[in-house]
Parts: structure tokens; C-alpha cells; sequence
């Protein structure tokens, strides 16, 4: 089946600084790729959607300047928490699905954010 | 937009009993409605899913069915195990087929735990 691969898994880093995320699609292209965010016990969030070659998408109240999203090939999209502060820790996760009618969702392992 | 409830936020049953799990959409576009579960810091995994074109689906002790008049569908686990323990998401889809397939929501999720 479809492999989603997001890297880090966990990441700590300080107030102000800023952290990128990286959600590669391992066997397929995938011209579109979405961002959620979960915070603990709540469920998930769509912050964006991806895509390649263009502008991302942004759901409603996401800072777009804040979480910036590139998606410059057609396995690669990134997510860079900007300035981060604690508010921002969160469990960041991709996701991806081919371009193939039905085709179902799959997951990136995720990311844990945390914001010292 | 979109929005799903779903119910009982906590669930905890005895070994061998039946789950079952109950979300509600609003959308009556929507069209796609997968099952997660989802294990501690880990990525979601899709378990189930079912489309507005079947009223029910089954994969061995898992099944769904779908009203969409009532705009409500149900996840239903039978003969559960210790290793079912996990929270249990639904989410709904109004553009599955179209170019947002992966645009979800999500629903609170559901703590489902079982006793040996």
C-alpha cells in the first residue's frame, strides 16, 4: 500500500525558533498533501492543504505566514512552524493519497512539537 | 463546513463483548466516511471505510453502516480483544472523487477500552 514517511518524529526547540517538518510520499506522486494538527487528548485538525507547485491552502483561523508549507516536487511537502512558542506544541501529522479514484487517505508517523 | 459529532466519547467493555461507536455528519454532500484508529503517539490507521453508495460493509470483527437519510453512520467491533483498546476516530469527507479527497473532519474520537 501507500507509504507516507514525515520526519522528525519528535522535535524540542526553543521559544521563537523555528522548526521544519518534512512529509515525503515513498511510492507515489502526490500532487496534493494535507497537514493536520492534533493536540493531546483532541482530535485532528486540517490546518492546509498542499500543493505541488502552487500556493497551500489554509483553513480557517491557520496563520499562513506562521505555518509555512512548500511543496516543491511532486514526494516532498514541508511545514515550518515559524517563531514557534508552547502554544504551537502539538502532534503534527501529513497525509497523502494517490491521485487515483477512491484511493484512500494514509498517514505520516507524525510529528511531536514541543515548545520550550 | 462540514461538521461530525461522535459518541460516547469514553467506551469500556469486557473482552468478547461488542463496541459500538456512533458519529453524525452534517453535510449531505459528504461521501466518504473512513474509520481511524489511533494508538498512543502513533498515526492514525484506517481500519474501515464505507461510501454513500452502500448502506453497510464488513471486514471480520469490523463493520460500519450508513444512514444517509438520518445522516449517521456506526463503527461496530464484535468479539473485541485487549488489543482493540485504542481511541477510535470517524471522519466524513464532502468531496471524496474530487480534487479535496483528503480534506477530513474529524470526529472527538472515542477512548475505547477493553477489560480482559
Amino acid at each position: 500500500g501507500a507509504v507516507v514517511s514525515q520526519h522528525p518524529s519528535w522535535v524540542i526547540c526553543k521559544s521563537g525558533t523555528s522548526v521544519k517538518i518534512e512529509c515525503r510520499s515513498l511510492d507515489f506522486q502526490a500532487t496534493t498533501m494535507f497537514w493536520y494538527r492534533q493536540f493531546p487528548k483532541q482530535s485532528l485538525m486540517l490546518m492546509a492543504t498542499s500543493n505541488e507547485g502552487s500556493k497551500a491552502t489554509y483553513e480557517q483561523g491557520v496563520e499562513k505566514d506562521k505555518f509555512l508549507i512548500n511543496h516543491a516536487s511532486l514526494t516532498l511537502s514541508t511545514l515550518t512552524v515559524t517563531s514557534a512558542h508552547p502554544e504551537d506544541s502539538s502532534f503534527y501529522i501529513c497525509s497523502a493519497q494517490r491521485p487515483v479514484l477512491n484511493e484512500k487517505l494514509f498517514f505520516g508517523s507524525g510529528t511531536q512539537l514541543s515548545v520550550l | 463546513g462540514e461538521n461530525v459529532e461522535q459518541h460516547p466519547s469514553t467506551l469500556s467493555v469486557q473482552e468478547g463483548d461488542s463496541a459500538v461507536i456512533k458519529c453524525t455528519y452534517s453535510d449531505s454532500a459528504s461521501n466518504y466516511f473512513p474509520w481511524y484508529k489511533q494508538e498512543l503517539g502513533k498515526r492514525p490507521q484506517l481500519i474501515i471505510d464505507i461510501r454513500s453508495n452502500v448502506g453497510e460493509k464488513k471486514d471480520q470483527r469490523i463493520a460500519v453502516t450508513l444512514n444517509k437519510t438520518a445522516k449517521h453512520f456506526s463503527l461496530h467491533i464484535t468479539e473485541t480483544q485487549p488489543e482493540d483498546s485504542a481511541v477510535y476516530f470517524c471522519a466524513a469527507n464532502p468531496n471524496a472523487g474530487g480534487t479535496s479527497y483528503g480534506k477530513l473532519t474529524f470526529g472527538q474520537g472515542t477512548i475505547l477500552t477493553v477489560h480482559p
